[in-house]
C-alpha cells in the first residue's frame, strides 16, 4: 500500500528565501507525481507533474525532482514571495488501470514580508 | 475555459437527511474523480469515474455512500442518512484521459457540515 509523507509539516520563512519542500512515498512503482498548492477554503492548484520516466520539471520559481528509487521527490521554490503562502500537497499517481492520486498531508508555508 | 465546477460550495445537513454534491468536470474531459478531505487529514481517493460508469469506488465507503456521471449533466455524489462523520471537504477533480502526462484538475470543493 502506498504511502505518502511530507516534511517538514510547516516551514515559516522571511520573503525572498529560497526553500525546499520534501515528499517521499514507499512504493517506487509510481505512474506520476504532482505537486498541487492549496490556499485555505479553496480548492487544489496543480503546480507541477512529473511523469515516472523524468527526473524534474521547472516552472518558473518552481523545480521539482523525482528520485523514484529513492522513493522521494523535492519542491523548490526560489526566491519566496508572501504571495507564496499556501499548503503545498504532494501526491503519487497509482497506476491501477487509472490514474489514482496519494496525497501526503501537506506543507503548510508561511512566507513574511 | 471554465475550470472544474462544484456545487454548492457549502452544505448544511441535519443528522439522517441526504446530501447531493454536483460536479462539472473541465470542457473536454471525460473522466472524473472524487476526494474527500476530513479535518486535520489528507486528501484520500474516493471513486473514479467515466462517462456512465463506474471505474473504480474502493475508497467509497460501502453503505450510504453512491456517486453517477451520467451521458448528461454533472457528476454526483450522493450521501444518504447523514452522520457527523461525514462533515469534511469533498473535491472533485477531472482529466482528459487517465494517461501519465495528464494532470488532474480540482474544483473549489464542497465543504459539507452536518449539524
Amino acid at each position: 500500500k502506498q504511502e505518502v509523507t511530507q516534511i517538514p509539516a510547516a516551514l515559516s520563512v522571511p520573503e525572498g528565501e529560497n526553500l525546499v519542500l520534501n515528499c517521499s512515498f514507499t512504493d517506487s512503482a509510481i505512474y506520476n507525481l504532482q505537486w498541487f498548492r492549496q490556499d485555505p477554503g479553496k480548492g487544489l492548484t496543480s503546480l507541477l507533474l512529473i511523469q515516472s520516466s523524468q527526473r524534474e520539471q521547472t516552472s518558473g520559481r518552481l523545480n521539482a525532482s523525482l528520485d523514484k528509487s529513492s522513493g522521494r521527490s523535492t519542491l523548490y521554490i526560489a526566491a519566496s514571495q508572501p504571495g507564496d503562502s499556501a499548503t503545498y500537497l504532494c501526491a503519487v499517481g497509482v497506476n491501477t488501470g487509472f490514474q489514482k492520486l496519494v496525497f501526503g498531508t501537506g506543507t503548510r508555508l508561511l512566507v513574511s514580508p | 475555459n471554465a475550470g472544474v465546477m462544484q456545487n454548492p460550495r457549502h452544505l448544511v445537513r441535519r443528522r439522517g437527511q441526504e446530501a447531493r454534491l454536483r460536479c462539472s468536470p473541465m470542457k473536454g474531459h471525460s473522466h472524473v474523480y472524487w476526494y474527500r478531505q476530513l479535518p486535520e487529514e489528507g486528501l484520500k481517493f474516493m471513486v473514479y469515474l467515466q462517462k456512465e460508469n463506474i471505474i473504480d469506488e474502493s475508497g467509497m465507503p460501502k453503505e450510504r455512500f453512491s456517486a453517477e456521471f451520467p451521458k448528461e449533466g454533472p457528476s454526483i455524489l450522493r450521501i444518504q442518512q447523514v452522520v457527523r462523520g461525514d462533515s469534511a471537504a469533498y473535491f472533485c477533480a477531472s482529466s482528459r484521459d487517465s494517461h501519465s502526462n495528464q494532470p488532474q484538475h480540482f474544483g473549489d470543493g464542497t465543504r459539507l457540515s452536518i449539524l
